[in-house]
């Protein structure tokens, strides 16, 4: 079955780049999620890259994607306190009239002042 | 920037309660989800509907309902709650593959 696997914690200093990985298994995926969650929260979508893409970019945000290794990350760059928070990756497959998304287990960010 | 809505955001609530947690939106959306999220951070999908009339059971099996009569409106109900519900609730809608999330609702069963 499909699987997506995150880190569960990275810490770095503020004003520095954050990149928070993930890998997943199924190449037949359409669409790459990256949400961020904030204590008490919901989940707000950050971005997403189509499967045929390598690369977006969207001001501090850059995702990139190795579809070869089935590999996706996320770069914050200038990474503020406020980035705080659980970053998750999902993956998509629009076949077979399936809509659901397969979340990673999320990667706890903290940012040091 | 979706608007999606979920009530109560915090409930605190007896052994043997019946409740009903409520979720709306007003995108027009017709794919809605049920996702609960356990304190370790994981997500688990436990219900989801296409359309009006239409629901399913999602991966994660639980001992709430939810019904769809309206495109905008997906309750999730527990007839008798007990601790073991104690969890966040998130509500999410979609017209296709990407999801929208509503802010949540922190349930406690004492």
């Amino acid at each position: 079955g499909e699987d997506v696997e995150q880190s569960l914690f990275l810490s770095v200093r503020e004003g520095d780049s954050s990149v928070i990985n993930c890998t997943y298994t199924d190449s037949s995926s359409t669409y790459l999620y990256w949400y961020k969650q904030e204590p008490g929260a919901g989940l707000q979508l950050l971005t997403y890259i189509f499967s045929n893409m390598d690369m977006k970019q969207d001001q501090r945000l850059t995702v990139l994607l190795n579809k070869k290794d089935k590999h996706l990350s996320l770069r914050i760059a200038d990474t503020q306190t406020g980035d705080s928070a659980i970053y998750f990756c999902a993956e998509s497959f629009s076949g077979a009239g399936s809509y659901q998304l397969t979340f990673g287990k999320g990667t706890k960010l903290s940012v040091i002042p | 920037e979706a608007d999606i809505y979920q009530t109560p955001r915090y409930l605190v609530i007896g052994t043997g309660k019946k409740i009903t947690l409520e979720c709306s939106q007003t995108m027009g959306h017709d794919k809605m989800y049920w996702y609960q999220q356990d304190p370790g951070m994981e997500l688990h999908l436990i219900h989801y509907s296409y359309g009006v009339n239409s629901t399913e059971k999602g991966d994660l099996s639980s001992e709430s309902t939810v019904s769809r009569i309206r495109t905008e409106h997906f309750p999730l109900t527990l007839e008798s709650a007990r601790p073991s519900h104690t969890s966040q609730y998130l509500c999410a809608s979609s017209i296709r593959d990407t999801q929208y999330f509503g802010p949540g609702t922190r349930l406690t069963v004492l």
